[in-house]
């Protein structure tokens, strides 16, 4: 039961132009999304999240954008440069009181930016 | 404010041996998760503990596989006789509470000959 989803297993952008990521999720208590960009051999590096409270959420060259009728969200990068190449991993996660809230990650989303 | 600090980065075991990997926390965070990234795959969730709990171990295999984080010292993962299939990266992650980002250590490659 894979409750995120990340369906572009690859995406080939020129430098400069934009990159857009989605990622659709099945679970409705989903609440707080993740985006992770994860180099080989290295740990993923959070990039940026938001709350099912917001729409859009931006932070330099990096927006998410999250439609909950829709269970879908997505990360746009603009402008593309070549240190982007990477794999980009969504993931979410749902408030469960005393229990916490594990992240439940995509399958990635590799991504390479031609100069 | 040193980041999340897990070792050893790379571990050779032959089959039927033990594997241990260790996981520092950041600083004030009392929230682990082990994730395992098989070859092409994505991070599949095994467990989440607090000091001394262990709170969601649904990702756990039912065997072999064990965690714990004590009230002092790192949280360990511990994999008794390891199996070929085992072999993988193994990431831990930390954060402060709810609804924060977590953090994630350079992960541990596991390598099962």
């Amino acid at each position: 039961d894979q409750q995120v989803k990340q369906n572009s297993p690859s995406l080939s952008v020129q430098e400069g132009r934009i990159s857009i990521l989605n990622c659709d999720y099945t679970n409705s208590m989903f609440d707080y999304f993740l985006w992770y960009k994860k180099y080989p051999a290295e740990g993923p590096t959070f990039l940026i999240s938001i709350s099912s409270i917001k729409d859009k959420n931006e932070d330099g060259r990096f927006t998410v954008f999250l439609n909950k009728s829709a269970k879908h969200l997505s990360l746009h990068i603009v402008p593309s440069q070549p240190g982007d190449s990477a794999v980009y991993f969504c993931a979410a996660s749902a408030f469960q009181g005393a229990a916490g809230n594990k992240l439940t990650f995509g399958g990635g989303t590799r991504v390479l930016v031609k100069p | 404010n040193a980041g999340v600090m897990q070792n050893p980065r790379h571990l050779v075991r032959r089959r039927g041996q033990e594997a241990r990997l260790r996981c520092s926390p950041m600083k004030g965070h009392s929230h682990v998760y082990w994730y395992r990234q098989l070859p092409e795959e994505g991070l599949k969730f095994m467990v989440y503990l607090q000091k001394e709990n262990i709170i969601d171990e649904s990702g756990m295999p039912k065997e072999r596989f064990s965690a714990e984080f004590p009230k002092e010292g790192p949280s360990i993962l511990r994999i008794q006789q390891v199996v070929r299939g085992d072999s993988a990266a193994y990431f831990c992650a930390s954060l402060h509470g709810q609804n924060t980002e977590a953090f994630f250590g350079q992960g541990t490659r596991l390598t099962v000959v």
